[in-house]
């Protein structure tokens, strides 16, 4: 687990409100994942970075802005959240993109929207 | 197109009794089929995965998942459970391509009845 960290770990924010949640992977990997994590629904793949290029948005609204400065770390910007919006929030980073490479996921960032 | 399906959203057994948690997907080409387990409050972790190779496959904490094409499933058995094998687990299916797409189960829940 310690190979890929995020902060802040829990994160309450009016809709008003504008953060960011931080991830980093200590593994040498090259591709990096957000993911969205409520309750009684599937795991939503959000966002898919492949040596620092976003190569995959999963339709998320523009309120969540990613950013990848280099391979090691992985951004979400948040502006006017809705409560909706509530959720875990997980990071995940892979050796590579497809066949067959495992991703290793962070603790995750519970965000709360009042 | 590829999808996957956890048959069970919640298993319960006695400890020390087998555990078996089915898994069906679909997919247009050969997969890679992954579980993973979640903890409460934790990020997901990697149990085992099938690429290609061995159809009968080992992870850690003694889970094995075989691999079995013609009923397109991936169940995942422990002869024998324990308290700390609690928790959320997921059934992941991954197209075996470069463009591939990463599609979660909803999970299944795992409870240990002392």
């Amino acid at each position: 687990e310690t190979g890929v960290t995020q902060t802040p770990r829990h994160l309450v924010m009016g809709m008003t409100n504008k953060k960011s949640l931080k991830c980093e992977q200590h593994l040498g990997h090259n591709a990096m994942y957000w993911y969205k994590q409520s309750a009684k629904k599937p795991l939503e793949l959000m966002f898919v970075y492949n040596f620092k290029e976003q190569t995959e948005n999963n339709s998320v609204p523009s309120r969540f802005s990613p950013e990848c400065p280099n391979s090691s770390h992985l951004f979400l910007h948040l502006h006017t959240l809705q409560p909706e919006d509530s959720a875990l929030y997980l990071c995940a980073s892979s050796q590579d993109l497809g066949t067959g490479y495992e991703q290793y996921f962070g603790p995750g960032t519970r965000l709360t929207v009042t | 197109a590829q999808s996957v399906t956890q048959l069970d959203s919640h298993v319960s057994v006695s400890e020390g009794t087998p555990v078996l948690l089915r898994c069906n997907y679909s997919s247009s080409y050969s997969p890679s089929l992954f579980w993973y387990v979640q903890h409460p409050n934790k990020g997901l972790q990697l149990l085992l995965k099938y690429t290609s190779a061995a159809t009968l496959v080992k992870g850690i904490n003694g889970f094995e998942a075989e691999f079995k094409k013609s009923e397109t499933s991936f169940h995942l058995t422990k002869p024998s459970a324990h308290m700390s094998d609690a928790a959320e687990y997921f059934c992941v299916v991954r197209k075996r391509r470069r463009d591939d797409k990463i599609i979660f189960g909803k999970g299944t829940r795992l409870h240990i009845l002392p």
